[in-house]
């Protein structure tokens, strides 16, 4: 079947810094995707998310853009804070009956150093 | 406060037993959701319930048993079928038709 899958499994950045986490999706059907972050131990919070009929989103510190050409969505954090290490998923949400379901990548670890 | 409440936090299994896991949700929310993750890798659904008394089998079903009796609650029972049941559990919640998903904060279940 059809997966989401992420460019890089770590990422580091310096603190202060703006990060990019991208992501690729190879469901064409899919209109719907949602950025989460995960903290160690947590279950995934929701950051942004964003629909087929969009190119960018603007959220609290966050940006989500999404490449329909090139099946390809990422998630900008501006001005990166300690408390932003996590890992992030992108995942695609699929009408499937009169439910969705969401299929998610392997997620990107992304360590802010001091 | 609406939330979703995983129970316990840590269990352990012995070999050959049978566990559950608890999933309550006081969001009104129709649909519920079982996802097992493994260290570095994605989340992989296992059962998803999209009204009371009836669930449907998700990716690797296989070696779990669910029910849905209640709107607020979809208990995960690891069975001793499942050959590798070690892993984080992650419940999740949403409205029908909705689109976002409310996670509870996970069950680490280790096989001893």
């Amino acid at each position: 079947g059809e997966s989401v899958g992420l460019h890089l499994p770590t990422l580091s950045v310096q603190e202060g810094d703006n990060s990019i986490i991208n992501c690729a999706y190879s469901n064409s059907a899919s209109d719907y995707f949602i950025w989460y972050k995960q903290e160690s131990g947590k279950g995934p919070q929701f950051i942004i998310d964003i629909r087929s009929n969009m190119d960018k989103r603007q959220g609290q510190r966050v940006t989500v853009l999404l490449n329909k050409t090139v099946k390809h969505l990422s998630l900008q954090i501006a001005a990166t804070q300690p408390g932003d290490s996590a890992v992030y998923f992108c995942a695609e949400n699929i009408l499937s009956g009169s439910a969705r379901q969401l299929t998610f990548g392997s997620g990107t670890q992304l360590t802010v150093l001091p | 406060d609406g939330g979703i409440t995983q129970s316990p936090k840590y269990l352990f299994r012995k070999e050959g037993q049978n566990v559950t896991l608890s999933c309550e949700q006081n969001l009104n929310h129709d649909a519920m959701y079982w996802y097992r993750q493994d260290p570095g890798q994605g989340l992989r659904l296992i059962y998803y319930s999209q009204i009371v008394n009836d669930f449907q089998k998700g990716d690797i079903a296989e070696g779990y048993s669910v029910s849905r009796e209640k709107k607020e609650s979809f208990p995960l029972t690891v069975t001793s079928a499942q050959k590798n049941p070690t892993a984080f559990y992650l419940c999740a919640s949403s409205m029908q038709r909705s689109d976002g998903y409310t996670f509870g904060s996970g069950t680490r279940l280790t096989v001893v």
